[in-house]
């Protein structure tokens, strides 16, 4: 079946630096990824839509200059968070779904668990 | 704005007992999807409800879907230990079955 892989799986970093998280679909092109935030027992909030050779559609209150979205090819996306500090400390997912399946659910990837110093 | 709220928002049952998870959400739409997340994992996928009416069955766990009420359901019946996770609804009012918006959760216990 259909997969989208996220890595890395875990990141531990220092305050103000930053982090890039890539997201790929491995036998499907995805003109579209989507990007969700988690905190603790809480729910996934969606962040922003990644499109493919334009710019991301971000959710309000959502930060473009603070969370950097690239969709350069059909199979990858990449989240960078920029000079990241612990606030900036979550569960990030990306999600993607098969173009032409839209009674399918998204898949998503494995998640990236990112802890700012 | 789109609101989705799940009750309960945490549940402890014992093995073999029945329980239901309700789904509410504010706005119109005619696709819910069900997923389930293990502590430190991601989503896994569970049912896809596209119609007033459809309900959806695997194993021990059955999903339902009134649009007209705005309500869905995951009922667990005679419950085991593995099902223990937090499940989410999660709703699409885009019509492309694209962009979700997920309910509050509700994390499962089952205890021996």
């Amino acid at each position: 079946g259909a997969v989208v892989s996220q890595h890395p799986s875990r990141v531990i970093c220092k305050s103000g630096t930053s982090v890039k998280i890539e997201c790929r679909s491995l036998d499907f092109q995805a003109t579209t990824m989507f990007w969700y935030r988690q905190f603790p027992k809480k729910s996934l909030m969606l962040m922003a839509t990644s499109n493919e050779g334009s710019k991301a559609t971000y959710e309000q209150g959502v930060e473009k200059d603070k969370f950097l979205i690239n969709h350069a090819s059909l199979t990858l996306s990449t989240l960078t968070v920029t000079s990241a500090h612990p606030e900036d400390s979550s569960f990030y997912i990306c999600s993607a779904r098969e173009p032409g399946l839209s009674n399918q659910p998204q898949h998503f990837g494995d998640g990236t668990r990112l802890s700012i110093l | 704005e789109l609101k989705v709220e799940q009750n309960p928002l945490f549940l402890s049952m014992q093995e073999g007992k029945n329980y239901t998870i309700y789904c509410n959400y504010s706005t119109t739409s005619d696709r819910l999807y069900w997923y389930r997340q293990d502590p430190g994992k991601s989503l896994e996928s569970l049912f896809v409800l596209l119609s007033n009416g459809a309900v959806k069955q695997e194993g021990r766990l059955m999903a339902s879907l009134d649009t007209k009420a705005r309500l869905s359901t995951l009922h667990i019946t005679a419950a085991v230990h593995d099902l223990s996770a937090t499940y989410f609804c999660a709703v699409d009012i885009s019509g492309t079955a694209s962009k979700l918006t997920f309910g509050t959760g509700t994390r499962l216990q089952v205890t021996l």
